[in-house]
């Protein structure tokens, strides 16, 4: 198994339909982050869980809701999304007092 | 005034030519820095990690931070055409419960034969 997997790899979603992302790490860490990744943008930090706990929440809009049921799974579950939300959205999980993260490959998600 | 700046490019170099890629920064309590290699449709591969001012080198990749002028520095020796992606540089201000990276737009790299 691979550090950090995501899926689905691609996701096309109508603005009323309600998804979920999935992310699973492998590497033992115990914290996990959300990233938003656009166009010409830098990587958008969206939430960090440490030890399954929700310790930041950037601004993000309610029609995005994230879950961390343990260190190693994160669910972003996704409603009522708009079109300018389509984007690549990146896993990260890192250890404890470290500042390096690891990502996932990503889902490409586009709203239609 | 963004945080961390970093010219998108793209750069675009011969094969076998020496790679510099740069990122500016404006947050003195940044301390930890990283380089992230990124191909298209793929999610960031951390490439070099350093903590504080000095260099560090891994085979053909040497990274340099300037604390002092708030600078820092990827340098590819030697590059080849599987070089040819996107570099995102990353800094974190702590490591504390958890790592909250600032990263760069990215510099497109294409290493051409």
């Amino acid at each position: 198994e691979t550090g950090v997997t995501q899926t689905p790899r691609h996701l096309v979603m109508g603005m009323t339909n309600k998804k979920s992302l999935k992310c699973e790490q492998h590497l033992g860490h115990n914290a996990m982050y959300w990233y938003k990744q656009s166009a010409k943008k830098p990587l958008e930090l969206m939430f960090v869980y440490s030890l399954e706990e929700r310790v930041e929440n950037n601004s993000v809009p309610s029609r995005f809701s994230p879950e961390c049921p343990n260190s190693s799974h994160l669910f972003l579950h996704l409603h009522t999304l708009q079109p300018e939300d389509s984007a690549l959205y990146l896993c990260a999980s890192s250890q404890d007092g470290r500042a390096q993260a690891f990502f996932g490959q990503g889902t490409r998600l586009t709203v239609v | 005034q963004k945080e961390v700046e970093q010219d998108p490019g793209p750069l675009s170099v011969p094969e076998g030519a020496i790679v510099s890629l740069n990122c500016t920064y404006s947050n003195s309590a940044f301390q930890y820095f990283m380089w992230y290699r990124q191909y298209s449709r793929k999610g960031p591969e951390l490439l070099m990690y350093t903590y504080s001012s000095g260099n560090k080198e891994d085979g053909r990749f040497t990274a340099q931070v300037d604390k002092s002028s708030k600078y820092i520095s990827l340098f590819i020796r030697d590059s080849q055409p599987s070089d040819s992606a996107t570099y995102l540089c990353a800094m974190s201000k702590n490591t504390g419960t958890a790592s909250k990276l600032t990263f760069g737009t990215g510099t497109r790299l294409q290493v051409t034969l």
